[in-house]
């Protein structure tokens, strides 16, 4: 079966810093892979997705997601976090048959 | 603005209670799925149907069935509430072929 791994629970990121979210995954063939961000109390929005092609791929609210094959990744990136990007965030992996499946979530808090 | 809607946002139920957790798609879409989030587990896949009248266990189908028979519902049953049943629960579809999910807003439900 296919997982998702994220590997940091929590991050505390200066407002206006760059970030990087990690997300590493197991699948046999190219992978289907999604980033969502779920603010508090709130489902789930789609910030970005991969299928095929590019592997740099520009999101929603500045943030943009580079898949690499060799290192079976797919992290996260924003050059400049907003204090409004607090919220947790997700990575998910299509596993054919089935469902997206999840990893356990980032939790990024922004200081001011 | 294309939807899904979970008919509770809050439930408090007691121990030993059926359960039955709604949602509603005006989408179209073949593919409905019920989540369970908790902190630190991330979204775990209860179940899914791809159909009406068709459905698949998940990951964490124990104490759970589901009923869809209209395309655009999608129920979530549980059949004797335990407090370990307490959670985030998340509906979503989507088009299939490994497209993005789309979600609804949650339903908190808690078990006493």
């Amino acid at each position: 079966a296919q997982s998702v791994t994220q590997p940091d629970i929590h991050i505390t990121v200066s407002e206006g810093a760059s970030l990087e979210l990690r997300c590493n995954y197991s699948y046999g063939a190219t992978p289907y892979l999604f980033w969502y961000v779920q603010s508090p109390g709130q489902g789930l929005q789609l910030l970005l997705k991969y299928f095929s092609g590019d592997t740099l791929v520009q999101g929603i609210k500045g943030f943009e997601a580079e898949f690499k094959r060799s290192q079976s990744s797919f992290n996260l990136r924003k050059p400049s976090v907003h204090w409004s990007d607090a919220a947790e965030y997700f990575c998910a992996v299509f596993q054919a048959g089935t469902a997206l499946i999840f990893g356990k979530g980032t939790t990024l808090s922004v200081s001011s | 603005d294309v939807k899904v809607t979970q008919s509770s946002r809050y439930l408090v139920k007691r121990t030993g209670e059926k359960v039955f957790l709604e949602c509603v798609q005006d989408m179209d879409h073949e593919n409905m799925f019920w989540y369970r989030q908790d902190p630190g587990l991330g979204l775990r896949l209860i179940y899914f149907s791809y159909d009406v009248k068709m459905k698949e266990k998940g990951d964490i189908p124990e104490g759970y069935s589901v009923s869809r028979e209209k395309k655009e519902r999608f129920s979530l049953i549980l059949e004797s509430a335990s407090t370990n049943q307490t959670s985030m629960y998340l509906c979503a579809n989507s088009r299939g072929g490994g497209t993005e999910a789309f979600f609804g807003q949650g339903t908190r439900l808690t078990v006493v």
